[in-house]
């Protein structure tokens, strides 16, 4: 089985700082991984995945995640967050070799920026 | 290009009643999945189509669900009888297939069932 872990249900930081959002895993075989952002009342938009290759992946919004294999983590972080990245974010795994493509969540992180 | 559209945005039923949800993927995608996301949850996989060919239906996807995917595009989901239990916002996703993982999803069916 698949697992997904959020350990903070809430993160806050002040506009300009550094962010990161806290994701552990856990799957059998290698892992792709994904990160999703979700704001009110709307669907989720992917930010960035990572599937094999560099252990630093960047995506969408100046977002990049570090894959970490023996921690089995795989963080979000930003340099200098900003106000409009305040939302709900999740991390999501599926097995590489798996025959199928079910994604497994986590519960989600709710990032809130502050002024 | 056109994302994954969702039809309708809001329902509210009575118990008992049946709905049913449309979803339309990004064209050219051949993988479609649906799930289930409650407050303060992470979406949960309900079932996934390849083409027309349902492949993996979750435990969470009981008797009253059933999904369809006629001609390989749009999809379906309907629920019977629906319980004061199933209300929640019911997510659809798109994915390439071929190695490209990445699943885009829709803006979602929020049910509300009285």
């Amino acid at each position: 089985a698949q697992s997904v872990a959020q350990p903070e249900d809430q993160v806050n930081v002040a506009e300009g700082n550094p962010l990161t959002v806290k994701c552990t895993y856990s799957v059998s075989g290698n892992p792709y991984l994904f990160w999703y952002v979700q704001y009110p009342n709307r669907g989720l938009q992917f930010l960035l995945k990572y599937i094999t290759g560099d252990n630093l992946v960047k995506g969408s919004y100046g977002f990049e995640a570090e894959f970490n294999k023996s921690q089995t983590s795989f963080h979000l972080k930003k340099p200098s967050a900003l106000v409009s990245d305040s939302a709900l974010y999740f991390c999501a795994v599926r097995a590489w070799n798996s025959g199928y493509s079910t994604l497994t969540f986590g519960k989600g992180t709710m990032l809130l920026v502050s002024p | 290009d056109t994302g994954v559209s969702q039809d309708p945005r809001h329902k509210i039923t009575k118990r008992g009643q049946n709905v049913t949800f449309r979803c339309d993927p990004i064209s050219e995608h051949n993988r479609l999945y649906w799930y289930r996301q409650t407050l303060g949850q992470g979406p949960e996989f309900l079932t996934y189509f390849q083409n027309e060919a349902q492949l993996e239906k979750s435990r969470l996807l009981s008797d009253r669900f059933s999904a369809e995917r006629p001609k390989g595009s749009f999809s379906t989901l309907e629920i019977q009888r629906t319980e004061q239990g199933d209300s929640a916002m019911y997510l659809c996703a798109s994915s390439l297939g071929g190695g490209d993982e990445t699943q885009y999803f829709g803006p979602g069916t929020r049910l509300l069932v009285l």
